[in-house]
């Protein structure tokens, strides 16, 4: 069972254009929604991160949009650039008090971003 | 400067080789996590430590076991690997202190198995 589902599988994008990834999640005891982005041989490393109490979170160029009604989240990339180029990955979980204590991250299946010159 | 480190970064073994994979951290978490990651899928939790308790996913085959002598270090061993195992493992942390926060991925080992 997929909890948390990601689209589109592949992306690509032209510089300086608008890059946006959906998810939708059906677990409502998620309360923590993390994006990952990984680059070829590389470990994930968190990228932006949002809770439900808000509907939007900025940082830089990187967009969290959160509709909490629908269960759905996706990150816009403003200005996309060619070092954007790498896999995203979206993620969820619950409240550590509701896993044991710790942080149960459940993964998208990954986007592989192109941005192109 | 790294603070999730796996060792070594790549590793060929041979089918039904015990091997074994190492992560070190140097952030002083509670909670260490073993990922495995196969080509163009997402991470899957194999298991965690949560101090020294040791929480395996149900659905982790036997195969694989854990290791954490201290809050540093953790060791991930594969008992028989077959060719299905080959992958990326990944390393995480991340604090217990009853909120949300960032775990910490390491680099990763990759893993053949011939």
């Amino acid at each position: 069972q997929q909890q948390v589902k990601q689209s589109p599988q592949s992306l690509i994008v032209q510089k300086g254009g608008i890059s946006i990834i959906n998810c939708a999640y059906e677990n409502t005891a998620f309360d923590y929604f993390p994006w990952y982005q990984q680059f070829p041989g590389k470990g994930p490393a968190l990228l932006i991160a949002i809770r439900p109490d808000v509907s939007e979170k900025k940082e830089g160029r990187f967009t969290i949009s959160f509709n909490k009604s629908a269960k759905q989240f996706s990150l816009h990339i403003m200005d996309s650039q060619p070092g954007d180029s790498a896999t995203y990955f979206c993620a969820a979980s619950p409240s550590p008090i509701f896993s044991g204590g710790y942080q149960k991250v459940t993964f998208g299946i990954g986007t592989k971003l192109q941005v192109i010159p | 400067d790294a603070m999730v480190i796996q060792n070594p970064r790549y590793q060929v073994t041979q089918f039904g080789k015990p091997v074994t994979l190492s992560c070190s951290q140097t952030l002083n978490h509670n909670v260490m996590y073993w990922y495995q990651q196969k080509s163009s899928q997402a991470p899957k939790l194999l298991f965690h430590y949560y101090d020294k308790d040791f929480n395996n996913e149900a659905d982790t085959p036997d195969n694989f076991q854990s290791r954490r002598p201290n809050t540093s270090f953790c060791f991930l061993d594969i008992r028989s690997p077959g060719l299905g195992d080959a992958a990326m493992y990944l390393c995480a942390t991340s604090t217990a202190q009853g909120q949300n926060t960032e775990a910490f991925f390491g680099q990763g080992t990759r893993l053949t198995v011939v």
